[in-house]
């Protein structure tokens, strides 16, 4: 079946520090791969996404490229913000295996930025 | 504003009560779904409905039941709830099952 598995946290940084936080997958076929932040005492969003193999998802400095070959779609901030402390969720979506085209979410990594 | 409703927010209930969580979304989005946050599981999707009068299981439906008889709502039903339904729980729509979700504020939900 498929299945997301993203690094454990919680993740503490300082500001202005290099962020990774890494995500692989297991899926039958190609899945489409997504990263969704959660502030605090809010809903999930979508923080970006990518639909094929080599796309790079990019969205408020965060990237992410989509890996066929490490089955990986690692997330990168290059200067970490105390805003930005939040759990990040890794997720995708496959017509295959399984989940019929509905999202599997990893276990999401909380990040904690100081000042 | 375009946006996914649930109420309560925050409830506390005790074992076998019946409860309803309602979700709205004003978006006219075909695709609604439940999920539930439990600390280190992420989220689960326990129902979803692709349209008016067509639902499906999820991941991890038993001891709930939704409806949806308008495309706006679908309400999350318990009808004998339990300790290990005590979860976050959050609600979901978008306009195809492949599109942007976009989900509502979360309802933390207790069971004494």
């Amino acid at each position: 079946g498929n299945s997301v598995t993203q690094m454990e946290g919680p993740v503490t940084l300082s500001e202005e520090a290099f962020l990774t936080i890494n995500c692989t997958y297991t899926a039958t076929g190609y899945p489409s791969l997504f990263w969704y932040v959660q502030y605090p005492g809010e809903g999930l969003q979508l923080l970006l996404k990518a639909t094929k193999a080599d796309d790079k998802g990019s969205n408020k400095g965060f990237e992410a490229t989509y890996r066929k070959e490490t089955t990986s779609f690692h997330l990168e901030k290059g200067s970490v913000q105390v805003s930005d402390s939040a759990v990040y969720f890794c997720a995708l979506r496959s017509l295959y295996g399984g989940s019929q085209g509905n999202l599997i979410f990893g276990k999401g990594t909380k990040l904690s930025v100081k000042p | 504003e375009a946006q996914v409703t649930q109420n309560p927010r925050y409830l506390i209930t005790v074992t076998g009560k019946k409860l309803t969580v309602t979700c709205s979304q004003n978006m006219n989005h075909e695709y609604m779904s439940w999920y539930r946050q439990d600390p280190g599981l992420g989220l689960r999707q326990i129902y979803y409905s692709m349209n008016v009068e067509v639902t499906d299981k999820g991941d991890v439906p038993e001891g709930y039941k939704v409806s949806r008889k308008e495309k706006r709502n679908f309400p999350l039903i318990l009808e004998s709830p339990s300790p290990n339904q005590t979860s976050l729980y959050f609600c979901a729509s978008s306009s195809g099952r492949t599109d942007t979700q976009y989900f509502g504020p979360g309802t933390r939900l207790t069971v004494l």
